[in-house]
This record gives C-alpha cells, structure tokens and sequence, in this order.
C-alpha cells in the first residue's frame, strides 16, 4: 500500500462526457502528479502540482485540467471525451524530504470510453 | 520526442539466473534515475534509483549500473525469480529528482521455472 488513494478504480463513460478522477497524496506529501498510461505504452506525464500551484505541465490536451485543492487531494477532470482517452489514469505523490526523488504511486483509475 | 527508451519490449529469462533489462536516455540533463517495477492492476512500485554522480547502485538482489557516456542503464536481477515477473519501467528527471519523472515504455519481464 503506497498511501496514495485514487477513486474511481474503473469508470466506463461514452464520448462527449465528463470525467471526474480523484487523488489523495499520502500523508504530508505535497505533490501530486498525474500520469497516463494507455494500452502497452508507458506512463506520459500530465501535470504536476505543489501544495496547490501548478508546476509543470506535460502532454496534456486542452480537454484535461486539474487541480489540488487546500488539503491537499487532487482531481483531474477530462472532459469531451473520446474513444482514444481510454487509459488508465495514475496519480502519485512525492515526499519533501531532501534526499529521494521516488514517487509514491496510487492504484490508478482504469478509464473506458464507448 | 522519446526521451528515455527501453527497446525490449519483453524478457523471458529462466529461475536463478540473471535478468539485464536496459535502458536508454537521449537527455543530457538527467541526473537522476529510477527503475519501477509494475503489477497488473497495481500501480508502479519503486524498486531502485541511481545519482548520476554514481556508476552503481545495489540493493539485495537488484543492481542498477548507469554508463552516463552512452546514455544508457541497466537493471539486473540476480537470481531471478517468479515472482519478478512484472513490467519494469525505466524512469529519468533532471534537477537532483524533483522534477518530473519521464518514463520509458516499460519491459515485461517473464521468469519461468
């Protein structure tokens, strides 16, 4: 258990709608980061929060935003969706400590779009 | 742009011997690197890093060895085991780690008995 928690697990949704994917970091982390990761292929980095500013942002479509609220979760909201966002989505946290750049990674949520 | 690349897409190796799973960067201002190891239907879970101010890193049966001259790096798993098989992934950030992981697209590593 990584102590990054992610909800909904499985979502099944059809094209034209939108999506609401939750993350809560563990405990005293301040970043969040969320990632795609679509059939075989690797994890794509979407963007990048800290303690509720965005920090960079990756290969996200304008159709996506996020944003980490003043606790700390983070949702990812995808919008106008179509047949290729299906993907499993992954948030992760990361430790302040000086010394590791490890991400601590949540369950993901597995997303289908008819 | 792939930036980091892992082009094994699959690994069979048999129990106790050794898994090399390789890994290739093309930016230069990477200083960090991190192997995951991932399960069906779990998230990536972090298995070992390497400072590019380092050649190798060991932890128990896994060692990770960075040739910052060729861009490349490995991970070797020695004795293998069943349950190693897995997708591992590949993954490089510049800045000392605090910025964004890039990852590779990921080796599925078979080990059979």
């Amino acid at each position: 258990d990584s102590g990054v928690t992610q909800t909904p697990k499985h979502l099944i949704t059809a094209t034209g709608q939108r999506v609401t994917l939750r993350c809560s970091p563990r405990s005293g982390d301040l970043s969040v980061y969320w990632y795609q990761q679509s059939l075989d292929q690797g994890l794509q980095f979407l963007i990048h929060y800290y303690n509720g500013e965005e920090r960079a942002k990756g290969n996200i479509l304008e159709r996506f935003s996020a944003q980490q609220f003043p606790d700390l979760h983070s949702e990812l909201n995808l919008s106008s969706l179509e047949l290729g966002d299906s993907a499993l989505y992954f948030c992760a946290s990361r430790g302040s400590g000086a010394n590791t750049g490890e991400l601590f990674f949540g369950e993901g949520s597995r997303l289908t779009v008819l | 742009d792939q930036q980091v690349k892992q082009n094994s897409p699959s690994l069979s190796v048999q129990e106790g011997r050794i898994s090399i799973l390789n890994c290739d960067y093309t930016n230069s201002m990477f200083d960090y690197f991190l192997w995951y190891k991932k399960y069906p239907a779990e998230g990536p879970t972090f298995l070992i890093s390497i400072s590019s101010i380092k050649d190798k890193n060991e932890d128990g049966r896994f060692t990770v060895f960075l040739n910052k001259s060729a861009k490349h790096l490995s991970l070797h798993i020695v004795p293998s085991q069943p349950g190693d098989s897995a997708v591992y992934f590949c993954a490089a950030s510049a800045s000392g780690g605090y910025n964004k992981l890039i990852f590779g697209a990921g080796t599925r590593l078979a080990v059979h008995p």
